[in-house]
């Protein structure tokens, strides 16, 4: 099924510890993007990428990197896992020309 | 700068009942205006969205109204079932990136 894949869906993890949320989209979109959500603060962008080679930061990228090798994946790597990392991370991808976003089901990160 | 300011919930309303959910927003250039609804467990679905001002967008019988003078897209529906049951998010996009309220969860009993 077309749409964006995203694993895992839950992770816990010792505080320091690293690792990598998986990202994978089928439907050609050039834009993908990383946000998190935490209770009464809605979603928050922390990186998005408008093409393979490209990314940026958003609004809250400390403690966090992505890279784009291909236009599929948009891997997100925590390098040091804290408390504050606890979260839902949610991954979306657009067509270029519009915001015409579909989200992931999400992964569900505890740090403790 | 961009934000997107949505009224806290949570809304409890009995089946049938008239829903509204306030949202506003500031703005620089000319945004589009989104809805999101996510069902519990789940990941956010796109319910309308209005491009442009006076626009009206629609779906499952929820509607909202892109309104430029009050800077205001409220979210609106008629009748309300407990399957509308969920958190919803106004959206802003601008410059090719979102921004989110911080939802308003809908709580509907039979």
């Amino acid at each position: 099924n077309a749409g964006v894949t995203q694993t895992p869906k839950f992770q816990v993890l010792k505080t320091g510890q690293s690792m990598t949320l998986q990202c994978a989209q089928d439907m050609n979109h050039e834009y993908m993007s990383w946000y998190r959500q935490d209770p009464g603060m809605g979603l928050r962008l922390i990186h998005y990428s408008v093409g393979a080679g490209i990314t940026d930061q958003g609004e809250v990228p400390n403690g966090y990197n992505v890279s784009r090798s291909t236009t599929e994946d948009f891997p997100l790597r925590l390098l040091s896992a804290a408390p504050s990392q606890t979260s839902v991370y949610f991954c979306a991808s657009s067509y270029s020309h519009g915001p015409h976003y579909t989200f992931g089901s999400g992964t569900r990160l505890t740090v403790v | 700068g961009n934000s997107v300011t949505q009224m806290e919930g949570p809304v409890t309303l009995s089946e049938e009942a008239f829903l509204t959910i306030n949202c506003t927003y500031t703005a620089t250039g000319y945004p589009s205006l989104f809805w999101y609804v996510q069902y519990p467990g789940e990941g956010l679905q796109l319910l309308l969205k209005a491009t442009k001002a006076d626009d009206k967008g629609s779906n499952k019988g929820f509607e909202a109204t892109y309104r430029k003078e009050t800077t205001s897209f409220h979210l609106e529906k008629g009748s309300v079932q407990v399957s509308d049951s969920a958190v919803y998010f106004c959206a802003l996009y601008n410059f090719n990136k979102f921004y989110f309220g911080s939802g308003t969860k809908l709580n509907v009993k039979p």
